[in-house]
């Protein structure tokens, strides 16, 4: 079985500039949520979608956004980069069928904002 | 505010030994926990999880212990392998039906050889 799939692996965009991040889930799983990394603040929750509702929602601000797809398939969007937005963006699937299920993680993309 | 807590950036043990890693929470509606180990450049990969009905739980080398009293968990390691080496999140959930997950900034975890 596939695991989570994320592309792309590494990106270097300039300030001002707008990204779309990509994740596949894991086959079957239909959440999908984000997180950001940065050093010292561990990961950060950005947003949960299932079935193509966006669930929950963390501190962010508008400048992000995200949607899902029928298929699943989840993309996250960041407006208006600013260099504070250089970290690692991860997104995780879970199956959902019970509430506590853990969520695995794809291996991230990394963003550069110069 | 910092919700989950992990207060040691850093441990070394020796192979072999047991290594323990620790978590604080703030939050008493959290009922479902979580570690994760995080290699470099990779993503974080899951451990073992407990939910707040139990105070132990166990998967080979790695057992997890969760005290509700004390808002307190720990992640032991027995016995410690170099390839243990990684960063540790603990994470918590809460009760209120949402599905994300509040992490600890990580223990990074060096077994030496």
């Amino acid at each position: 079985k596939a695991g989570v799939t994320q592309t792309p692996r590494y990106l270097i965009k300039t300030r001002g500039q707008q990204v779309t991040l990509s994740c596949s889930p894991i086959s079957g799983h239909r959440s999908v949520s984000w997180y950001q990394q940065t050093p010292g603040q561990g990961l950060q929750f950005l947003f949960e979608y299932f079935s193509e509702t966006q669930r929950n929602k963390g501190n962010f601000p508008g400048r992000f956004s995200g949607r899902q797809f029928s298929n699943s398939r989840s993309e996250m969007n960041v407006s208006t980069l600013e260099l504070g937005d250089s970290a690692l963006y991860l997104c995780a699937s879970r199956g959902d069928s019970r509430r506590n299920t853990e969520a695995f993680f794809g291996q991230g993309t990394r963003l550069t904002v110069v | 505010d910092q919700q989950v807590k992990q207060n040691s950036p850093s441990l070394s043990v020796q192979e072999g030994r047991i290594s323990i890693l620790n978590c604080d929470y703030t939050n008493s509606m959290f009922d479902y926990f979580l570690w994760y180990k995080k290699y470099p450049a990779e993503g974080p990969t899951f451990l073992i999880s407990i939910s707040s009905i139990k105070d132990k739980n166990e998967d080979g080398r790695f057992t997890v212990f969760l005290n509700k009293s004390a808002k307190h968990l720990s992640l032991h390691i027995v016995p410690s392998q170099p390839g243990d080496s990684a960063v540790y999140f603990c994470a918590a959930a809460p009760t209120s039906g949402t599905y994300k997950y509040i992490f600890g900034t990580g223990t990074r975890l060096k077994v030496l050889a």
